[in-house]
């Protein structure tokens, strides 16, 4: 089955500009989170949704946010770019019922790496 | 103090070795417990998924629950230089949020 797609998978901006990302969860997938990936940081939560609703939500500021449309599909969004917002995005599906959890677990996409100049 | 500790490495070993990798956690909620594999440029890849306490194995990989110790562990038999790779424990309470641990970065050496 194909595995979970984010696009673009480069990208580049400049300061003080906004950024679109896009994740396509695993087929029959209902939840969607959202990770950044730094060296020093390591990888953090962002927030997850499940059936177009925010389920949890990380410690980001308010220039990241997100939602999911009716075909699980998500977008994260990340306004008023900083140098320190470089990095990679992930994004990670599951079939997201607590039941399932004992099951699968998350599969993560390959990431968009973002580069803020 | 983080939630979730582990060593970062880098660990080297020859090829054939048995790796053991280990992360302690402080959150007592967490029930869920998964070890991912990570190459250079590419997405974290779901290795071995645990619930609660326990062992699990799967081919030359055994992954390992003590909650009471809040500790787990990861082993690899006969280490092959195609594991060379980063090593993230993660794990959950209810689900939705992974906590991550910082990564190992394994070299198997032929």
């Amino acid at each position: 089955k194909a595995g979970v797609t984010q696009t673009p998978r480069y990208l580049i901006k400049t300061r003080g500009q906004q950024v679109t990302l896009s994740c396509s969860p695993i087929s029959g997938h209902r939840s969607v989170s959202w990770y950044q990936q730094t060296p020093g940081q390591g990888l953090q939560f962002l927030f997850e949704y499940f059936s177009e609703t925010q389920r949890n939500k990380g410690n980001f500021p308010g220039r990241f946010s997100g939602r999911q449309f009716s075909n699980s599909r998500s977008e994260m969004n990340v306004s008023t770019l900083e140098l320190g917002d470089s990095a990679l995005y992930l994004c990670a599906s599951s079939l997201g019922t607590t039941g399932s959890l004992k099951q699968d677990g998350y599969t993560f996409g390959s990431g968009t790496r973002l580069t803020v100049v | 103090q983080k939630e979730v500790e582990q060593d970062p490495g880098p660990l080297s070993v020859p090829e054939g070795a048995i790796v053991s990798l280990n992360c302690t956690y402080s959150n007592s909620a967490f029930q869920y417990f998964m070890w991912y594999r990570q190459y250079s440029r590419k997405g974290p890849e779901l290795l071995m998924y645990t619930y609660s306490s326990g062992n699990k194995e799967d081919g030359r990989f055994t992954a390992q629950v003590d909650k009471s110790s809040k500790y787990i562990s990861l082993f690899i038999r006969d280490s092959q230089p195609s594991d060379s790779a980063t090593y993230l424990c993660a794990m959950s309470g209810q689900g939705g949020k992974l906590i991550f641990g910082q990564g190992t970065e394994l070299s198997v050496k032929p």
